[in-house]
């Protein structure tokens, strides 16, 4: 089983749509991040939360939202959708304890705005 | 102004020889990590090797070494015995600042292909 799992995988949702994207993981760590990825493009990080009470915005939070239910779980919401928030989706975890602070991913949700 | 730089959007190489991908960066910081990170086409992000900037010795990782080049700010991946499987899109990232230090900026990526 995958450390870092991202469901669903793929979403086709329509513009005006609520749309949640769930990461879960088993790696224990405790920071947790949201990324989009673009064509063409790097990473962006949308949010990122280091415990449970936790939460920060990154470069493109607008138009989105999250929630940290629990240590291993991070959310990812689109409260209304638009098309150009198609994008692949990643969620990233790390360990603060780790000094490198290597980023671990999940397999990404690939996600189609109508 | 972009603080990392993945200057060819698209490389070819035979297989079994070695291909160098470029990354330059840039940061005031005297303390940061660079990493790189292989994105095979079913899309998963894949960690493949870090070098820290007080790290005297360029690193390696079985067939993936990082050519570590301070004072010119760049961290090439060289890839060795290339594979069919190495076939990728691979990103260039950055962590400024100490452990404490959490953000990744990441270039916008090499694809490589491998020839059979």
């Amino acid at each position: 089983d995958a450390d870092v799992t991202q469901t669903p995988r793929n979403r086709i949702t329509k513009t005006g749509k609520r749309i949640m994207l769930e990461c879960s993981q088993t790696k224990g760590h405790d920071r947790m991040y949201w990324y989009r990825q673009d064509p063409g493009l790097g990473l962006q990080l949308i949010y990122y939360s280091f415990d449970v009470k936790d939460i920060n915005k990154g470069e493109i939070s607008d138009g989105y939202s999250v929630s940290r239910q629990a240590q291993a779980k991070f959310s990812l919401s689109l409260e209304s959708a638009i098309p150009n928030q198609t994008a692949l989706y990643f969620c990233a975890t790390s360990d603060p304890r780790d000094s490198k602070n290597i980023q671990y991913f999940g397999a990404g949700t690939r996600l189609s705005v109508l | 102004a972009q603080k990392i730089t993945q200057t060819q959007p698209g490389m070819f190489v035979q297989e079994k020889e070695a291909v160098t991908l470029d990354c330059t960066y840039d940061t005031s910081d005297p303390s940061y990590g660079l990493f790189w990170y292989k994105q095979p086409s079913s899309g998963e992000m894949i960690f493949l090797i870090y070098q820290g900037s007080y790290d005297q010795q360029n690193a390696t990782e079985g067939r993936y070494s990082l050519n570590f080049q301070k004072a010119r700010k760049s961290a090439n991946l060289v890839i060795s015995a290339s594979q069919l499987g190495d076939s990728a899109m691979y990103f260039c990232a950055m962590r400024e600042g100490s452990s404490g230090g959490f953000k990744t900026i990441f270039g916008a990526g090499t694809r490589l292909f491998v020839k059979a």
